[in-house]
Order: structure tokens, then sequence, then C-alpha cells
């Protein structure tokens, strides 16, 4: 079993629909990170949240992490083809991060 | 400056083959992790150094050995490889323990 788990696993969309993705756990995290990662390149850092209940905002990404530090949830407002990739959330677990297996997001024209 | 490089890009291994996979970084980082990625698994760290001449076993460090005798390279070695080695892996790098990772574009891996 997975420390952490993304949902939905696969997103295929409209340009211009909004979106959430989830990813949960039943351990706390003293920090999290969402990276997104495009076809044949590393994951590239969106954004770390460290306080529960966090909201923070990159253009049209919504980013929270919950209360209890355990969840987080990446909300897309008016998707664009531009956003089309692999998102991974990475939690701080221990001495290391530990990341989820990821939402592969596909937004079409 | 160039960020994270790893090279090779991509290579083809015979089962008990040995090869070694290079990472440099040119951000003066103390940490720096190799990773592999598999459809469905996300990344999982298989080793990681916390400065030049350290290092520790992650998740998954079985069958694989590091080495860090400079500060801006880490080398990751497959002794003996198996086909269940077949793999992206990627190399990262980070000034403190939970700051932003910077990651390498990847090297595909395939063991016959």
């Amino acid at each position: 079993t997975q420390l952490l788990e993304q949902s939905p696993q696969f997103l295929s969309i409209q340009e211009g629909e909004n979106l959430t993705v989830y990813c949960n756990s039943s351990s706390v995290f003293s920090s999290l990170q969402w990276y997104r990662q495009e076809p044949g390149e590393g994951p590239v850092l969106l954004v770390t949240v460290v306080t529960g209940g966090e909201v923070k905002k990159l253009k049209r990404l919504t980013f929270q992490f919950g209360d209890a530090r355990k969840d987080s949830s990446l909300h897309i407002t008016a998707a664009q083809p531009g956003d089309t990739g692999l998102y991974l959330c990475a939690g701080f677990y221990g001495q290391n991060f530990v990341f989820g297996p990821g939402t592969r997001l596909s937004v079409l024209p | 400056n160039a960020g994270v490089t790893q090279t090779p890009k991509f290579r083809v291994l015979k089962t008990g083959q040995s090869m070694t996979l290079l990472c440099a970084q040119d951000m003066n980082h103390e940490y720096m992790y190799w990773y592999r990625q598999d459809p469905g698994m996300g990344l999982r760290l298989i080793h990681y150094s916390v400065g030049e001449g350290t290092t520790a076993k992650g998740e998954v460090p079985d069958g694989y050995n590091v080495s860090r005798l400079k500060k801006q390279n880490f080398l990751l070695g497959l002794e003996s490889a198996a086909p269940s080695q077949t793999s992206v892996y990627f190399c990262a790098s980070s000034w403190g323990r939970e700051g932003t990772q910077y990651f390498g574009p990847g090297t595909r891996l395939l063991v016959l």
C-alpha cells in the first residue's frame, strides 16, 4: 500500500472546464508539495504548503492543505491544453518526501 | 546554469551487465537523490545524499549502489542488472531536506 493516494488516476476534460484532483493519506505531513511532469521531462515544483488549512493560488491553480495536514487538493479553473501533464503530490514523512502515484490530466482543445 | 543533468539519456542492458548513471548539478546543493519511476507507482527513492561523502538508503535500495565523491556529482550503479530494474531513473537536488527538489530530465533504462 502506498503512503499517498491520488485521485482520479486519469482525467480527460475539454478546454475551459474546471477540475479538482486529490491527494490523500492517513499520515500527517510537515509539508506537502505539488509537482507537474510533462512527457520526457522531470517533475517541476508548483507549490509547497506547510500549514494546516493553508490555501495557495498560482494563477488558475488553487492548492489547499487539509486542516489535519493529511490531505491536499489542487483545483484548476478554466483548464487549458498547456495544463496537460502528470500531477504528483509529495508529502514530507520521516526524513524524505514520499510521492503519490500521480494524476494524469489531458486537456483537449 | 544547466541545473541538473543526467547521462546517459537512454540505455539498453542485458541481464547481468553493469552500468553507472551520472548526475551532475551546478546549484551547489547539499542534498541529492536518485528515484525510479514506474507506471502507477510514482517516484520511489532509491538512495540519497545529505552532503559530499555521505550516502543513505531510501525506500528501494536493493540492487543499487551510489557514491558522492564530489558535491556536484551523484553516481548510481547497477552491479548486475535485472529486468525488474527496467525503469526511468531521475536524479534531483535540493538546498535543504524539505526544500524544492530540482529534477534532471531522466534516464530511460531497459534491461533485457
